[in-house]
This record gives structure tokens, C-alpha cells and sequence, in this order.
């Protein structure tokens, strides 16, 4: 079966700082990856996905992800947030002929200015 | 319509009570997925309809959950005899297609039900 994880529960920063939330999945197959975004109030938004190609993928708001295949991982990059960056972020896959996405257990952000 | 809309936003049910929760997916979208987040955990996959036929229940937690799309748009999730522990977000997401060959799942606000 495949899961999700998620290292990194809360994570608090000041602004400019640098910023990567691991995500690690299990699957032996062909997969699809994906970071979500939860604002405070608001609801879930794609941030950033990966189907195929290139492993370096970006997204919207400065945001990037690495796709390593031999390692399992799709981590998630900032290299400056901002206080506005503060939210909930959520690793997610699906095997590419499924349309079952599992979610990791999410992980907070703080920035503070 | 312009995103996933979901009715209510916010339901209190007592224990045993019966709930209906609403989900309009954007329009034209063939699949609708029904996903249940408990407080600080991410989202649980629950069931998926492609058009009207639900192709995948597996999440759905005991037989007291029931899912439907009878004209392939509008899905309800009723909720039968609640238990404080179905006191969750609830959420409706929809795509264009097969998510597997590089369609975006996109969510609603959720239904945030709780069971007292």
C-alpha cells in the first residue's frame, strides 16, 4: 500500500530564512507527486506537482520540489519565505493509474517577520 | 461554477443523528472525491465517482457512511447514526479526468462536522 511521510511536524522560521520540508513515499511503482497548501481558513491548493520529466519542478509563489526517484523523496524548497508563506503543507501521491491520492500527515509553518 | 462548493460549512449533530453533506464539483468535471481530515492529520481518502459510478469506496470507514452521485454532478456523503469519532472536515474535490495522466485534483472549504 502506499504512504506518505512526513518528517518535519511544525516548522517555525524567521522571514528571508531558507525552507525544505522533507516528504518521503512508499511505493514501488510509477508515481505522480504532489505539495499542497492549506492557509489559514481557506481551502487546500496545489502548489506544485510532478508527473514526469524533469525532476525539478516549480511552482507557484517561488516554490520547488525535487523528485529523487532512488530516494523515494519529493522535497519541498523556498529559498526565502516569507510571513505569508505561513500555512499547512501536505505531501501527496498517487500511482499513475489510480486516482487515490494519499496525503502525509501535513506539516505547519510559522514565519515570523 | 468557479470551485468545488460544499453545504453546510459547519454542522453540530448529536450523537445517533443522520447528516447529509453537499458537494457541487466545478462544472464539466468527471471525477469527485469525498476525503476526511481529522484535526491535525491530513486528508483520508474516503470514495471516488467517476460521473455517476462509484468506482472506489475503500476509505469509507464502516457502513454507516454512504456516498452517492446520482446524475454524474451533485454528490452527497450521508452519515448515518454519528459518533463523536466521525467529527472531522470533510472534503469534496474534483478533476477533469483520470488524475493519474496529469489532471489536478482541486478542493472544496470542507464541511466541518461536529458530534456532540
Amino acid at each position: 500500500a502506499q504512504s506518505v511521510s512526513q518528517h518535519n511536524h511544525h516548522v517555525i522560521l524567521s522571514e528571508a530564512a531558507s525552507l525544505e520540508l522533507g516528504c518521503n513515499y512508499s511505493y514501488g511503482g510509477t508515481v505522480n507527486l504532489f505539495w499542497y497548501v492549506q492557509y489559514p481558513g481557506q481551502h487546500l491548493q496545489l502548489l506544485l506537482k510532478y508527473f514526469s520529466g524533469d525532476p525539478l519542478v516549480k511552482g507557484i509563489k517561488g516554490f520547488e520540489a525535487e523528485f529523487i526517484k532512488s530516494k523515494f523523496s519529493f522535497n519541498l524548497r523556498k529559498p526565502s519565505v516569507q510571513w505569508s508563506d505561513t500555512a499547512e503543507y501536505f505531501c501527496a501521491v498517487n500511482a499513475f493509474d489510480t486516482d487515490k491520492l494519499i496525503f502525509g500527515t501535513g506539516t505547519r509553518l510559522q514565519v515570523f517577520p | 461554477g468557479a470551485g468545488v462548493s460544499q453545504s453546510p460549512r459547519y454542522k453540530v449533530a448529536k450523537r445517533g443523528q443522520d447528516v447529509a453533506l453537499r458537494c457541487d464539483p466545478i462544472s464539466g468535471h468527471v471525477s469527485l472525491f469525498w476525503y476526511q481530515q481529522a484535526l491535525g492529520q491530513g486528508p483520508e481518502f474516503l470514495t471516488y465517482f467517476q460521473n455517476e459510478a462509484q468506482l472506489d469506496k475503500s476509505g469509507l470507514p464502516s457502513d454507516r457512511f454512504f456516498a452517492e452521485r446520482p446524475e454524474g454532478s451533485v454528490s452527497t456523503l450521508k452519515i448515518q447514526r454519528t459518533q463523536q469519532e466521525d467529527s472531522a472536515v470533510y472534503l469534496c474535490a474534483s478533476s477533469l479526468a483520470n488524475t493519474g495522466f496529469g489532471n489536478t485534483i482541486y478542493f472544496g472549504e470542507g464541511s466541518w462536522l461536529t458530534v456532540v
